[in-house]
């Protein structure tokens, strides 16, 4: 298994600024991914976060709006910028360990509850 | 896209059973998961089924899978307090390796 911290674990922004979240695993993984999980509505994928090159986002989500970082093999952020109401969300990180079957078993952060007024 | 659909709530006796259903739309799919979510918490993946099995038991979990109707479902034996949660379920296809999950049902477990 993998431990998965977040920080901050929740936040109430103002409309137009920024928030980085941090995500951080006690072990060092091969693929990261960031989730947003909207109020009730399911968990969606926004991007893979690649170590040493730049993320893989879905469609629907681009750089410009969520920045993502991951400068080792432990660690990632991703930024929410110039956030509206509509930006609040529940993010997740999530990670997938060495893949010794086809089976994909993520382990999922606490996730940050995020607030847009 | 691909759909995966969930009832929104479920509310049992502890010491009943409970049965949480999926329904999905990829014909594709390779396998189907099972993920808990409590308060506060990141999801954990509870079991997981390949998509040529129909049945799979861990103790006391139990899951069914009906490929042709697409319905996958997930039976809790002797439902406890603390399995109170969000359940999701999750496919995995040949066609896209990500997980595409459902949108959650809150499992309450009253006494």
């Amino acid at each position: 298994s993998a431990v998965i911290s977040q920080k901050p674990s929740r936040d109430i922004c103002q409309r137009g600024t920024s928030l980085t979240i941090q995500c951080q695993v006690d072990s060092q993984v091969t693929m990261m991914f960031w989730y947003r999980q909207q109020p009730g509505q399911s968990l969606t994928l926004i991007a893979t976060a690649n170590q040493g090159s730049e993320a893989t986002y879905e469609s629907g989500f681009v750089i410009d709006k969520f920045p993502i970082s991951r400068p080792n093999l432990t660690f990632s952020t991703l930024t929410v910028s110039n956030m509206s109401p509509e930006d609040s969300s529940i993010y997740l990180c999530s990670v997938e360990k060495v893949r010794r079957t086809s089976v994909n078993e993520q382990f999922f952060g606490p996730g940050t509850r995020l607030t847009v007024l | 896209g691909e759909d995966v659909e969930q009832s929104l709530f479920l509310s049992v006796r502890e010491g009943d059973s409970s049965v949480i259903n999926c329904t999905y739309t990829d014909s594709s799919s390779t396998y189907l998961y099972w993920y808990k979510q409590e308060p506060g918490a990141g999801l954990q993946l509870l079991t997981y089924i390949f998509s040529n099995m129909d049945m799979k038991q861990d103790q006391r979990l139990t899951v069914l899978l009906n490929k042709k109707d697409k319905h996958l479902s997930l039976r809790i034996a002797d439902t406890q307090t603390g399995d109170s949660a969000i359940y999701f379920c999750a496919e995995t296809s040949y066609n896209t390796d990500k997980l595409i999950f459902g949108t959650g049902t809150r499992l309450q477990v009253f006494p």
